[in-house]
């Protein structure tokens, strides 16, 4: 089953930020990540947060982890038409060299003008 | 550097009958994995390999098969398809300790079953 809970659906205007929230379940997991994947294509690293950090940020993307709740969302300002695609949140789990990645449903992102 | 590559991209199959997807690697990543990703779920893995030579299940392993006779290539197999297996193939790859241990996927393997 899913561990990692994403909503299913965002619809946002193009130029507003949009963020999308996951939850996950392994306190222990040590990196989370976001992939976006665009119709009919395979997914994309977006990008990944150690999970010491609370905080991190590449350009327009911001990744904020609350470990105590364990929730991790992916903020993207100023959001555009070509960042319409399903975004995946996944968790790593496990330790000493097996890098199991557990994922969410993924949220589908439609930006409209 | 072409990262994953699959193949084939899209494929049509009768029930009962038998493929094989290739996936191939051109980053010297140790690990590879083989997910499926159907409507409304997260991608959800079938096997992995950690190394040349050895294979592991994976969270949905029953009907398929691998193999990771080179380094480079981690094939799946379907001995006898079902309709179940109606899918989108995913192979990826990684390195332990590295950026991450990030995850590096294909472009995917459409697969109907009949």
């Amino acid at each position: 089953g899913e561990d990692v809970e994403q909503s299913l659906f965002l619809s946002v205007r193009e130029g507003d930020s949009s963020v999308i929230n996951c939850t996950y379940t392994d306190s222990s997991s040590t990196y989370l990540y976001w992939y976006k994947q665009e119709p009919g294509a395979g997914l994309q690293l977006l990008t990944y947060i150690f999970s010491n950090m609370d905080m991190k940020q590449d350009q327009r993307l911001t990744v904020l982890l609350n470990k105590k709740d364990k929730h991790l969302s992916l903020r993207i300002a100023d959001t555009q038409t070509g960042d319409s695609a399903i975004y995946f949140c996944a968790e790593r789990r496990g330790s000493g060299g097996y890098n199991k990645l557990i994922f969410g449903a993924g949220t589908r992102l439609a930006v409209h003008p | 550097n072409a990262g994953v590559t699959q193949t084939p991209k899209f494929r049509v199959l009768k029930t009962g009958q038998s493929m094989t997807l290739l996936c191939a690697q051109d980053m010297n990543h140790e690990y590879m994995y083989w997910y499926r990703q159907d409507p409304g779920m997260g991608l959800r893995l079938i096997h992995y390999s950690v190394g040349e030579g050895t294979t592991a299940k994976g969270e949905v392993p029953d009907g398929y098969n691998v193999s990771r006779l080179k380094k480079q290539n981690f094939l799946l197999g379907l001995e006898s398809a079902a309709p179940s297996q109606t899918s989108v193939y995913f192979c990826a790859s990684s390195t332990p300790g590295g950026g991450g241990e990030t995850q590096y996927f294909g472009p995917g393997t459409r697969l109907l079953v009949l």
